[in-house]
């Protein structure tokens, strides 16, 4: 699976959108980006994902760049429950039964009032 | 149902102690697995369970020993631990479609808290 690099950490204010980078100079042309978060003592909980094109759900937005090397999640209006560890992961869609999910140190964001 | 339910929440245990951790899922998900997460660490996978048979053991003590009963229950039996083997104990599950992306999305339990004294 490719590298990928976030900063440690970032602050938001709560209302405003959180924009969180990822880069990813790495990736293949067949790897998705896989964004989860984990929020104080919880278990990590899924976001979204993508391979090229920008994708929206009802929890975020996420936009690629067209060389796929860096990509940006985007809180449209964070609140301060979305205060949380947010990780970024590239991986091939494995052709095998082995699923290997690696976390790496992922973006503390917290959000302020 | 598209929850992953832990039991239990918190576990005190002594070195010489036998426990075990429980998972339970019902969204029909054939893959299971048990992450490791020390304080302020990532979560680190531990065992990986595809069709209820071992697919990945990522060179984990003999002191910890998965079980998967059947298609919905996952345990991870505890003997002889350490100290240091305190931490957040994560289970998580799959669907099993190989090469499809959303293969890839996990649904984590909310933890068990493990403590060694």
């Amino acid at each position: 699976d490719a590298k990928t690099t976030q900063p440690p950490s970032m602050d938001c204010a709560e209302g405003r959108a959180a924009n969180l980078p990822c880069n990813h100079s790495t990736i293949s042309g067949n790897e998705y980006v896989y964004w989860y978060r984990q929020i104080h003592s919880q278990g990590p909980q899924y976001i979204i994902h993508g391979l090229k094109n920008n994708e929206t759900n009802e929890m975020a937005s996420l936009i690629i760049t067209e060389d796929r090397k860096s990509s940006t999640l985007i809180l449209p209006h964070a609140t301060l429950r979305d205060t949380a560890v947010y990780y970024c992961i590239v991986r091939v869609p494995l052709l095998s039964s082995n699923y290997k999910l690696t976390f790496g140190k992922g973006t503390l964001l917290t959000v302020n009032p | 149902d598209t929850e992953v339910t832990q039991t239990p929440k918190h576990l005190v245990m002594g070195m010489t102690n036998k426990k075990s951790l429980k998972c339970e899922q019902h969204m029909g998900h054939r893959a299971m697995y048990w992450y490791k997460q020390k304080a302020k660490k990532p979560p680190e996978l531990m065992f990986v369970y595809s069709y209820e048979k071992l697919s990945i053991n990522e060179s984990v003590p003999s002191r910890f020993s998965p079980e998967c009963p059947n298609s919905s229950l996952l345990n991870l039996h505890l003997h002889a631990l350490q100290p240091e083997d305190s931490a957040l104990y994560l289970c998580a599950s799959s669907q099993e479609r190989q090469g499809i992306p959303g293969a890839n999305v996990l649904t984590f339990g909310a933890g068990s808290r493990l403590t060694v004294l």
